[in-house]
């Protein structure tokens, strides 16, 4: 039973383009996380998502991000017109269904570097 | 408002010796709690979690933790460290939807 699959885990974007993450989560897995990390910082919650729902966006930043979880593939996390200070680790979590939060699945993350 | 603190943003201490990483949490009903683990560049692996019950929890590799309500907090422990436990360790507090990270604690172990 593979783990949650992020990627790319490392993708470095020129100011001004776009970003796109993606997490696929655990097989049987329906919500999704988003999480950041900046260096010398814990995770900072981003958005928590069920399958073709976006259930609390409140850790998201209200322009440039977004954030999704399609009835087939992987959730998207996409930054457009990346800045300097969007250079962070992003992980994606999973959670089996039941009780969300009871448990999460974390992948290895992406790091994202903006020049 | 929720929170959760690790006070102590680096430790230092020699293989074989114990080990006690503090978290204190604010939070207005009985949390959940977890600590996990991050070895450089990868995800969180959960340690151990506790939702009710006996406040003593014993997680994986050897790490417990006990949840005192009266201190808000729930410290992690291990009686004889390994050089192998050298990682950042994060408190974490469940409340509704979203799990709250603590800043993290660097652990050193020294030979």
């Amino acid at each position: 039973n593979a783990g949650v699959m992020q990627n790319p885990r490392h993708l470095v974007r020129r100011r001004g383009q776009e970003a796109r993450l993606r997490c696929s989560p655990m097989k049987g897995h329906s919500h999704v996380y988003w999480y950041r990390q900046l260096p010398e910082e814990g995770l900072k919650f981003m958005v928590y998502l069920q399958k073709e729902n976006i259930i609390d966006e409140s850790g998201m930043p209200k322009e440039r991000f977004s954030a999704e979880f399609p009835k087939e593939g992987p959730s998207i996390l996409r930054i457009q017109q990346v800045v300097r200070g969007d250079s962070a680790a992003y992980f994606c979590a999973s959670s089996p269904e039941g009780v969300p939060n009871e448990k999460l699945f974390f992948g290895s993350g992406t790091q994202l570097s903006v020049l | 408002a929720q929170s959760v603190t690790q006070p102590d943003i680096h430790i230092t201490v020699s293989e074989g010796a114990s080990l006690e990483l503090r978290c204190n949490y604010s939070y207005g009903a009985t949390p959940y709690l977890f600590w996990y683990v991050q070895s450089p560049g990868q995800g969180l692996q959960l340690l151990l979690k506790y939702f009710s019950g006996d406040t003593l929890v014993q997680g994986i590799k050897g790490f417990e933790a006990e949840f005192k309500r009266s201190q808000s907090s729930f410290n992690l422990r291990k009686p004889s460290v390994h050089w192998s436990d050298a990682a950042e360790y994060f408190c974490a507090l469940t409340g509704g939807f979203k799990t709250i990270f603590g800043a993290g604690t660097r652990l050193f172990v020294k030979a």
